[in-house]
């Protein structure tokens, strides 16, 4: 079965500073690929995914991942943290049947001023 | 902006009660879903339905749990008999394609279920 591990379970970055959310898969075809967040309160919203070609993805809010498989990674990024960008962050696989989602255990951002 | 809509937002219920759980579903989409977050583990698929049935359950999808789709708008969760363990935020997703095909899940902003 597909499965996802996120290295980090909080991780704190300064205002302006480079964002790096690590995320790694399982698979045994390949995969599509997935980044939502989850801001307070709020239900989670997709950021970006890979399904095929190109290997890095641009998304919402300045994100982007490369899917890298000979790592078999797809971490998150953006070059420069906002205040906004504080929230949990979800990295997703589709599993075999294209029905569910498969998620990690999330990664909660802080960002100081 | 068309969104997911759940109700209720909080729900406390004794152990042994039923529990429905509410989602309006976007309008012009195909696949519905229900996932939850247990606090502080991640988020775990419960069932999926596509065409008035379910398409796919995961092992927690037991027989304590069913899913209907009764006016064309509405789309439940049922918990039979909660327990304990059921506590959880419950989410509901909706997809115009399945999420193999374009992962584009809209979700709702939760329910959250605490059983005493």
């Amino acid at each position: 079965a597909q499965s996802v591990t996120q290295l980090g379970s909080h991780v704190s970055v300064s205002e302006g500073a480079l964002v790096l959310l690590r995320c790694n898969y399982s698979s045994s075809v390949p995969p599509y690929l997935f980044w939502y967040v989850q801001y307070p309160n709020q239900g989670l919203q997709l950021l970006l995914k890979y399904t095929t070609g190109a290997t890095l993805v641009k998304g919402i809010n300045g994100f982007e991942a490369e899917f890298k498989k000979s790592e078999t990674s797809f971490h998150l990024t953006k070059p420069s943290a906002h205040m906004s960008d504080a929230a949990e962050y979800f990295c997703a696989v589709s599993d075999d049947s294209g029905y569910a989602l498969n998620f990690g255990k999330g990664t909660s951002l802080l960002v100081t001023p | 902006e068309p969104e997911v809509t759940q109700t209720p937002s909080h729900q406390v219920t004794q152990m042994g009660q039923e529990v429905i759980l509410r989602c309006v579903p976007i309008s012009n989409h195909l696949y519905f879903y229900w996932y939850r977050q247990i606090l502080g583990q991640k988020v775990e698929f419960l069932v999926s339905f596509y065409n008035n049935e379910i398409s796919e359950k995961s092992e927690i999808f037991d027989d304590q749990f069913s899913v209907e789709r009764p006016d064309g708008s509405n789309f439940t969760l049922k918990i039979r008999s909660t327990k304990l363990e059921d506590s959880a935020m419950y989410f509901c997703a909706s997809s115009h394609g399945t999420s193999g095909a374009t992962g584009e899940l809209f979700f709702g902003e939760g329910s959250r279920l605490t059983v005493l």
